[in-house]
C-alpha cells in the first residue's frame, strides 16, 4: 500500500515570495501523483496531475510540480505566491491499476502582504 | 453544470443521534466516493457506489456507517449512534466513468460533522 508525507504542515510566506511545498511518497508500484487546493470554505481543486512522461509537470495558478522517482518525491513550487494562494495543500498518490487516491495530512499555506 | 453538491455544509449532532450526508454528483456522472478527513490527518478512502451498487467499501468502519447511491436522488452516508470520534469533514467526489477517481473525478466542498 502507498503513503504520502507532507513534510511541512503550516507555510507562511510573504506575498511576491517562492513558495516549495515539500511531498514524499512510498510505493513498490508506478504511482501518478497529484496536488489539490482547497480555498477557505471551498471545495478540493485539482492543481496538476503526473501520469507520465516529462516530470516536470505545469498546473493551474503558476504552479508547478517535479516527479523525482529516485527521491520518490513531489514538491509542488510557485516562483512568487499571491495573497489569494493562502489555501491548504494536498499531495495525494494513486497506484496504477488502482483508482483510489491516498492523500497526505495537508499543508497550510498563509501568504502575507 | 453545477459541481458536485454537499449538504448540509456543516452539521452539528449530539453523542447518540443519526447524521445523514447528503451528496449530489456532477451531471452526467454515475460514480460517487466518499472520504473522510479526521482533524490533522489526510483524507482517506470510505467508499466507491454506483447507482443501486456499493463497489468498494474496504474505507469503512464495520459497525454504524453506511452508504447508498439510489437511482434516483443523492447518494447518502450515514452515521448511527454518533461518538465524538465522528466529529471530521467528509468529502464526496463523483466521476463520469467507472473507477477513474484518480483521473476524471472532482470533490464536493465537504460536509464538517460535529458530535458534541
Amino acid at each position: 500500500a502507498q503513503s504520502v508525507t507532507q513534510l511541512d504542515s503550516q507555510v507562511p510566506v510573504f506575498e511576491e515570495a517562492p513558495v516549495e511545498l515539500r511531498c514524499n511518497y512510498s510505493s513498490s508500484v508506478s504511482v501518478y501523483l497529484f496536488w489539490y487546493v482547497q480555498y477557505p470554505n471551498q471545495g478540493l481543486q485539482l492543481l496538476l496531475k503526473y501520469l507520465s512522461g516529462s516530470t516536470l509537470v505545469k498546473g493551474i495558478n503558476g504552479f508547478e510540480a517535479e516527479f523525482n522517482k529516485s527521491q520518490t518525491s513531489f514538491h509542488l513550487r510557485k516562483p512568487s505566491v499571491h495573497i489569494s494562494d493562502t489555501a491548504e495543500y494536498f499531495c495525494a498518490v494513486s497506484e496504477r491499476g488502482d483508482y483510489k487516491l491516498s492523500f497526505g495530512a495537508g499543508t497550510t499555506v498563509t501568504v502575507r502582504a | 453544470n453545477a459541481g458536485v453538491m454537499q449538504n448540509p455544509r456543516h452539521l452539528v449532532r449530539r453523542r447518540g443521534q443519526e447524521a445523514r450526508l447528503r451528496c449530489s454528483p456532477m451531471k452526467g456522472h454515475s460514480h460517487v466516493y466518499w472520504y473522510r478527513q479526521l482533524p490533522e490527518e489526510g483524507l482517506k478512502f470510505m467508499v466507491y457506489l454506483q447507482k443501486e451498487n456499493i463497489i468498494d467499501e474496504s474505507g469503512m468502519p464495520k459497525e454504524r456507517f453506511s452508504a447508498e447511491f439510489p437511482k434516483e436522488g443523492p447518494s447518502i452516508l450515514r452515521i448511527q449512534q454518533v461518538v465524538r470520534g465522528d466529529s471530521a469533514a467528509y468529502f464526496c467526489a463523483s466521476s463520469p466513468y467507472q473507477g477513474t477517481l484518480n483521473t476524471e473525478a472532482f470533490f464536493g466542498q465537504g460536509t464538517r460533522l460535529t458530535v458534541v
